[in-house]
């Protein structure tokens, strides 16, 4: 069975901090890392890809993935109220249609 | 955003009824994917569509079948509907292997 591990949470960080999102995944042959967002009520909206071992930055936040221990992890820098939400973690391998999906982690960014 | 499209956006049905849920995309993506979602589950594979007229079962597809008859429209009937299939339904679409899926709006199905 192929899984994603996410801590449920909830994570509490003050704001202006920087908050750590991590997920490990079982599958070594999984290719592509994704994270989202989910606002409560509303549908996922994807906040970063990453496919090669290493960072990758796009504004406040930066994905790290390390294919070597199994794990993808997301830093948003300079938490806002407005970053409050789950984050759900989602994995793929390029010899299948489907995404593997965590649980989601909820964050919760204290003004 | 992506154009995708859910209908109906809401809907309440009573126990043993069929109902169809439509996905309509605008972005010519050759993925279709049916998940719902419930707390402590995350979000769970139905059915997906790797083409016109192609779809394949996902974990949770007892109860459940789809149809894609065109590139753009992706259904899902839940043929006898159980309070157990209460739930928010979400389609989402993917331009291929390896690339990132893109969700509609949701459907909150309430059965009773």
């Amino acid at each position: 069975q192929k899984e994603v591990e996410q801590n449920s949470g909830p994570l509490s960080v003050p704001e202006g901090a920087i908050a750590s999102l991590n997920c490990t995944y079982s599958d070594r042959g999984s290719q592509s890392f994704f994270w989202y967002r989910q606002y409560s009520g509303k549908s996922p909206e994807l906040i970063m890809s990453i496919y090669s071992n290493g960072d990758k930055e796009d504004g406040r936040f930066t994905a790290q993935l390390n294919k070597a221990s199994q794990y993808v992890s997301l830093l948003i820098r300079d938490s806002q109220p407005s970053d409050s939400a789950t984050y759900l973690c989602a994995v793929k391998e390029d010899s299948n249609y489907q995404l593997i999906w965590g649980a989601g982690t909820k964050l919760i960014i204290k003004p | 955003d992506a154009g995708i499209t859910q209908s109906p956006r809401h809907k309440v049905t009573e126990t043993g009824t069929p109902v169809t849920l439509r996905c309509h995309q605008t972005e010519n993506h050759r993925y279709m994917y049916w998940y719902r979602q419930d707390p402590g589950h995350g979000l769970r594979l139905i059915h997906y569509s790797y083409g016109v007229k192609d779809t394949d079962k996902g974990e949770v597809s007892d109860g459940y079948s789809v149809s894609r008859s065109k590139t753009e429209d992706f259904l899902l009937t839940l043929e006898s509907a159980t309070s157990s299939q209460t739930s928010v339904y979400f389609c989402a679409i993917s331009g291929g292997q390896g690339t990132e899926a893109f969700f509609g709006q949701g459907t909150r199905l309430t059965v009773v």
